[in-house]
């Protein structure tokens, strides 16, 4: 069971159109974090958001927690080539055990055509 | 300031063999993490190392193993390679071992098995 569900999974589109990415549990997590991995370099860091209802935004990207804190979306505005890349989410929670654990989401391929 | 470094870039291998990935972490980073990134699965969690102790471990066979020295560069070995191995092997190291710290990743090593 993938405890953080990413969609959509595949996205193409044109220059300068909008998108949003979506990344979704049934799980509560304590903090989530956004990472972006272009073809042959590991994933970099883009934002931690801790906060239930918090927005934080990065030029062109506005990242979004639940206020559940169990689902965050990324939404970029005009897109841009540079865009193109392994959008990926992934959230801290505490197990059973009482550790904390960080999972990954499988990511969104996003590409952006000239 | 150096970042991750993974070494070596590109591997390949036939079943059966044996290999050794090698991690450095950034400089004054006690932690490191080991994942398997193989196509349609995202970042699967393998190990995790802090302060030269293995800390947890994901849902991988024993064959999977590895450890931390004490300058905290980290080794990973998988014994007896299947072709379901292949798949690119991230490292990535946190200041401390808590794990909603943001990861900083290498750039990763390609398995291939034949």
């Amino acid at each position: 069971t993938q405890l953080l569900e990413q969609s959509p999974q595949f996205l193409s589109i044109q220059e300068g159109e909008n998108l949003t990415v979506y990344c979704n549990s049934s799980s509560v997590f304590s903090s989530l974090q956004w990472y972006r991995q272009e073809p042959g370099e590991g994933p970099v860091l883009l934002v931690t958001v801790v906060t239930g209802g918090e927005v934080k935004k990065l030029k062109r990207l506005t990242f979004q927690f639940g206020d559940a804190r169990k689902d965050s979306s990324l939404h970029i505005t005009a897109a841009q080539p540079g865009d193109t890349g392994l959008y990926l989410c992934a959230g801290t929670y505490l197990t059973q055990g009482g550790s904390e654990k960080l999972v990954f989401g499988k990511g969104m391929k996003l590409t952006v055509n000239p | 300031e150096a970042g991750v470094t993974q070494s070596p870039t590109h591997l390949i291998k036939t079943r059966g063999q044996q290999v050794t990935l090698r991690c450095s972490p950034i400089s004054g980073h006690t932690s490191v993490y080991w994942y398997q990134q193989a196509l349609g699965l995202g970042l699967q969690f393998l190990l995790w190392y802090d302060e030269g102790e293995e800390r947890n471990r994901g849902n991988f066979p024993p064959r999977f193993s590895g450890r931390q020295f004490p300058n905290y560069s980290s080794e990973l070995n998988v014994n007896a390679l299947e072709l379901e191995d292949s798949a690119l092997y991230l490292c990535a190291s946190v200041p401390t071992g808590y794990s909603n710290q943001p990861q900083h990743f290498g750039d990763g090593t390609r398995l291939s098995i034949l």
